[in-house]
């Protein structure tokens, strides 16, 4: 099974600010990797898959970086609905697995 | 618009069983690999099972490998989760998930869920 870590676990970022969230894989997943963004309460959100695709409807302020084994998922100027966790998840091998996840709070 | 509407959770003792349904519309539902991702109180997301468009092929974590089943009635536009002997650590809020475009067997990006429903809660305590 591939793990995946994320860090930092909690990220104290200001409105306007850029936040860099990382994920590391076990063992390479090539570009399988996708981002997910959840708030309380509420399901996930596809934000970026194929490591630095954009999913539909996702504003241009989040982008996707890395293969092999290191990703960064970027937000680059943080509105005040950015504050929530977020996941990486890898689908190269079965079983998929999620990070973690990291929370993004205010600073 | 595609929707998601899953049922089925509630309590249940441990060993028991429960069937998950996920009732979906606003996209051609035979068309698409589905999920199932659960996520425990307070915890990160865990995945649980995935199944091909035509039902043929499924997968299964470790942790529900030989408990559960995963199923698809392509005619009534709903996935299914069959939970056998449950156990305290099943406790969780289940999500139906849909698949991106292709087979999730030979495309990978198709497995990454881009639409997921709102969950259902299942509760394994005595």
């Amino acid at each position: 099974e591939i793990v995946l870590t994320q860090s930092p676990a909690t990220l104290s970022v200001s409105p306007g600010e850029r936040a860099t969230l990382s994920c590391r894989a076990s063992q390479s997943i090539t570009s399988n990797l996708a981002w997910y963004q959840q708030k309380p309460g509420q399901a996930p959100r596809l934000l970026i898959f194929g490591a630095s695709i954009g999913a539909t409807g996702v504003p241009p302020r989040f982008s996707g970086s890395g293969s092999e084994t290191e990703f960064t998922l970027t937000i680059s100027s943080l509105q005040s609905e950015d504050f929530a966790v977020y996941y990486c998840q890898q689908y190269s091998n079965w079983p998929q697995t999620f990070g973690q996840g990291t929370k993004v709070e205010i600073k | 618009e595609v929707q998601l509407l899953e049922s089925g959770g509630g309590l249940v003792q441990p060993g028991g069983s429960l069937r998950l349904s996920c009732a979906a519309s606003g996209f051609t539902f035979s068309n698409y690999g589905m999920s199932w991702v659960r996520q425990a109180p307070g915890k990160g997301l865990e995945w649980v099972s995935s199944i091909r468009f035509s039902g043929d092929t499924t997968y299964y974590a470790d942790s529900v490998n030989g408990r559960f089943t995963i199923s698809r009635d392509n005619s009534r536009n709903t996935l299914y989760l069959q939970m056998n002997s449950l156990r305290a650590e099943d406790t969780a809020l289940y999500f139906c998930a849909k698949a991106g475009r292709g087979d999730i067997v030979v495309v990978p990006n198709a497995r990454a869920p881009n639409a997921w429903g709102q969950g259902t809660l299942v509760t394994v305590s005595s």
